[in-house]
């Protein structure tokens, strides 16, 4: 099994351009995240996917939309990235119960000029 | 929005030494879950151990054991016999239930640890 899987590792972007990030599960599971963290900081969710078919804001969604495709993969879009974006993002995936740990993916470097 | 607040932004211990990281929360949520991670300097994030609000005991995983004492919403994380390994930043993460399923996790800012010989 290869987890939580995400593309691309790292990527640099200029003001406005746009871009999805990738993330596939092969674990089953229901509940998918996607965070960031910022330097020093914690993780911060920026959307989730309880199920497949249902996606809903978490702390920062501001200037980001998702996707959940299928149960496997659930994208995260940037339509015009800003320097304030620029962090790592980590994709998650649960079970679906209510105390299930999450498991991440190995992060996505991002830098926007 | 929930506050979690680490205090300790470094820690160090010496290898084979027993090490507790503390931990403290705001949360209305009747039913909550407490989690740590542990992210070392290669960037993964690693689960640790679990704890749940209505468990009675406290949570323990080989080396890993949780100090939960809800009515003072503290939830410390206890390494014993520290190893070179442990170096590492660790978060502690309440969860609550999301409708439909899942959790929400809020993460604090987080503690590094550094392992001495």
């Amino acid at each position: 099994n290869a987890g939580v899987t995400q593309t691309p590792k790292f990527q640099v972007l200029k003001t406005g351009q746009s871009m999805t990030l990738q993330c596939a599960q092969d674990m089953n599971h229901n509940s998918m995240y996607w965070y960031r963290q910022d330097p020093g900081m914690g993780l911060r969710l920026i959307y989730y996917s309880a199920s497949e078919g249902t996606t809903d804001k978490g702390e920062v969604p501001n200037g980001y939309n998702v996707s959940r495709l299928n149960k496997r993969e659930f994208s995260l879009r940037l339509e015009s990235a800003a320097p304030s974006q620029t962090s790592v993002y980590f994709c998650a995936s649960s079970e679906g119960g209510g105390w299930d740990e999450q498991f991440f993916g190995p992060g996505t470097r991002l830098t926007v000029l | 929005a929930q506050k979690i607040t680490q205090t300790q932004p470094g820690m160090f211990v010496q290898e084979k030494e027993a090490v507790t990281l503390d931990c403290t929360y705001d949360t209305s949520d009747p039913s909550y879950g407490l989690f740590w991670y542990k992210q070392p300097s290669s960037g993964e994030m690693i689960f640790l151990i679990y704890q749940g609000s209505y468990d009675q005991q406290n949570a323990t995983e080989g080396r890993y054991s949780l100090n939960f004492q809800k009515a003072r919403k503290s939830a410390n994380l206890v390494i014993s016999a520290s190893q070179l390994g442990d170096s590492a930043m660790y978060f502690c993460a309440p969860g609550g239930g999301l409708t439909g399923g899942g959790n929400k996790l809020t993460f604090g800012t987080g503690t590094q640890l550094k392992v001495e010989l």
